[in-house]
């Protein structure tokens, strides 16, 4: 039990539409990334917040977006979904202070299907 | 571009026999952190090294972070069937937050 939860756990969506995904971080958790992981692929790193911000971002298009939230939560949107979103996202909160690379904790993941 | 590699790919070893999985970074590494990824599940943090040479241990596991900060190793002893899944390493960028995850060694321990 990592006390990141992501909702929701599995999901189909058409080519074109959105999707919202949500992830409710340790209590404390100032830091959340956001991880694409394809099927037997390792996760790759879509971006980071750090207090509300974006502080760090990956090679993936504008169409990715997200939020921190003040209450430990947080949200990635993508637009225009492709057939080649179809992954696993998954949320990884962290308590980052002035020397970075503390424990990360992952959540479950949400499973992303595009039809 | 930036890219953490990883081999073998696969392993499979019988129980008991050890294992050793390396990964290898294109660009120096501010710090590494290893995870242990079940079949279906999340990945799980293992542990995490800083320092140019760091060694550690946890029970059958040892971790080496090279002189270079660019690549580490994750030795296990005696293997057992628990320790199957697949271990990926996660190196942090210097000078970023960003973390590149190693392409991954699936493990499989054959009773």
């Amino acid at each position: 039990e990592t006390g990141v939860t992501q909702s929701p756990t599995h999901l189909i969506k058409t080519r074109g539409q959105q999707v919202t995904l949500r992830c409710s971080s340790q209590s404390g958790h100032n830091t959340v990334s956001w991880y694409q992981q394809a099927l037997g692929q390792g996760p790759q790193f879509i971006f980071q917040y750090y207090r509300e911000e974006e502080n760090g971002r990956g090679n993936f298009p504008p169409r990715f977006s997200g939020l921190q939230f003040p209450n430990y939560s947080s949200e990635l949107n993508v637009n225009a979904l492709e057939l080649d979103d179809s992954a696993l996202y998954l949320c990884a909160s962290s308590l980052e202070g002035p020397t970075p690379g503390n424990t990360i904790y992952f959540g479950e993941g949400s499973w992303l299907t595009v039809v | 571009g930036q890219q953490v590699m990883q081999i073998p790919q696969y392993q499979h070893v019988q129980e008991g026999e050890d294992f050793t999985t390396y990964c290898n970074s294109s660009t120096t590494l501010s710090n590494i952190q290893w995870y242990k990824q079940r079949p279906g599940g999340h990945p799980v943090f293992l542990i995490q090294l800083v320092k140019s040479g760091e060694v550690k241990k946890q029970k059958r596991l040892t971790f080496q972070f090279g002189e270079a900060k660019k690549n580490s190793s994750l030795h296990i002893t005696a293997t057992q069937t628990t320790d199957v899944g697949t271990y990926f390493c996660a190196g942090r960028v210097s000078g970023t937050y960003k973390y590149i995850f190693g392409t991954g060694t699936r493990l499989k321990v054959l009773a």
